[in-house]
């Protein structure tokens, strides 16, 4: 089976770098998969990671490590708007095929 | 180009009854994914359809089924509905896996399902 794990909650401030870190237990991983979802929104799709490294888009980077099952996203200076939730995902194509297993994701509050 | 698209955008059902949620895929995408998210769950893995095909599906009831028609659009029906099945019904698109990049999903809006 599968287990993601991403913390429940996150706090920052305007302008500040956070760092939400995701871990995960597959047995046929190809791929994992950030999204942002604001609230009463759909999931938008952030990154894509199946090499080791880091993805980097303007102000948010994926890193990744496989043989950590490891991963996080950095969100560079941080803006008021990126309130919202950050799902990290895995493709399991022994679990579900070619369908997304999302972790319970990460809620994060940025205030002024 | 137009979005993964879902209908309706609410309903409301009582307890035992049968719900069917409908979605049309992005343009050329042949994939389809349907996801439950109940409140405090997180997205959980429904069904998966490709070229008309049930491909795999999640942890759920056999009440929850569906089907992929011909031009790639979707239905998911959830029979004899419990209170538990309140949740927003996700649906997302992807072209077919070729084992790289480029193949993520793409959601709609969502159904809002209330059984009361």
């Amino acid at each position: 089976g599968q287990n993601i794990d991403q913390p429940t909650e996150m706090t920052a401030t305007e302008g500040a770098i956070v760092q939400i870190n995701c871990t995960y237990q597959t047995s046929g991983f190809n791929g994992l998969f950030w999204y942002q979802q604001h609230a009463g929104e759909a999931p938008t799709f952030l990154s894509y990671n199946v090499l080791d490294g880091l993805e980097e888009k303007g102000r948010f980077s994926s890193f990744f490590s496989r043989s950590k099952g490891y991963s996080y996203l950095l969100l560079k200076e941080l803006q008021m708007k990126d309130s919202a939730s950050y799902l990290c995902a895995v493709r399991d194509i022994s679990q579900a095929g070619t369908a997304l297993i999302f972790g319970k994701g990460t809620t994060l509050s940025v205030s002024s | 180009e137009a979005g993964v698209t879902q209908s309706p955008t609410h309903l409301i059902k009582t307890r035992g009854q049968q719900a069917t949620l409908r979605c049309s895929p992005i343009s050329g995408h042949t994939s389809v994914y349907w996801y439950q998210q109940a409140l405090g769950l997180g997205l959980q893995f429904l069904l998966w359809y490709d070229e008309g095909e049930e491909r795999n599906r999640g942890n759920f009831p056999p009440r929850f089924s569906g089907r992929q028609f011909p031009n790639y659009s979707s239905e998911l029906n959830v029979n004899a509905l419990e209170l538990e099945d309140s949740a927003l019904y996700l649906c997302a698109s992807s072209l077919a896996w070729t084992g790289g990049a480029g193949t993520e999903a793409f959601f709609g809006q969502g159904t809002r399902l209330t059984v009361v």
